[in-house]
């Protein structure tokens, strides 16, 4: 199965600013979702975005996808401490997850 | 509470002593997986069942045995674990498979194969 490939592998930001983190992945796709996982903990679904669509909005989260460039980025607006954690995309019929984005925000 | 629960959180054993980690979820979800996490090598694969009646390898299932007698248990069983199964297992399921599944993680089982 194809990984998605997550991009940066670290970022580092002050709290209040906007984290984004980008995913490409090798295959036409049906949906394409992303994940968190705060320090070795089990991961936690965010977001699903269908392939028919552009932009998805959950809260400060705003996911878009390109499938034309095969790629989706993750946007955290206004970061709190509490968005410290791991990011991953998944997006193939077994959903597997690459080495993921850790984003540590500074207070 | 909707949860998958994974034991033991921690595991240490030798190189070749057969051992098994239960994973048990109570939503009624019909799709479960198990993966592996290792630094720098993000979440792989090792097995996952659609449903009770098809089981599948992953990226990764040198080494590992599941089980899915019944619906809501998921066990993995490593018959002689060596020490590069030592790592992160998580396991996960979902009411469907596939990319439209949304899956739910258990907490986690840190294995050490000495």
């Amino acid at each position: 199965s194809q990984q998605g490939e997550e991009d940066p592998q670290a970022l580092s930001i002050q709290e209040g600013e906007n984290a984004t983190m980008n995913c490409s992945y090798k295959t036409s796709i049906n949906n394409l979702q992303w994940y968190r996982q705060n320090s070795g903990r089990g991961l936690v679904h965010l977001i699903l975005i269908r392939s028919n669509e552009r932009e998805k909005h959950s809260g400060r989260l705003r996911v878009t996808l390109d499938t034309s460039k095969k790629s989706s980025s993750l946007l955290i607006t206004a970061s709190r401490a509490a968005d410290t954690a791991s990011y991953f995309c998944a997006y193939d019929y077994k959903l597997s997850f690459g080495a993921g984005t850790t984003v540590t925000v500074r207070a | 509470e909707a949860q998958v629960t994974q034991n033991p959180r921690y595991l240490i054993t030798v190189t070749g002593k057969k051992l098994t980690v239960t994973c048990s979820q109570n939503m009624n979800h019909e799709y479960m997986s198990w993966y592996r996490q290792d630094p720098g090598l993000g979440l792989r694969q090792i097995y996952y069942s659609m449903n009770v009646e098809v089981t599948d390898k992953g990226d990764v299932p040198e080494g590992y045995k599941v089980s899915r007698k019944e619906k809501r248990n998921f066990p993995l069983i490593l018959e002689s674990p060596s020490p590069n199964q030592t790592s992160l297992y998580f396991c996960a399921s979902s009411l469907i498979g596939g990319s439209e599944g949304k899956l739910f993680f258990g907490s986690g089982t840190q294995l050490s194969v000495l």
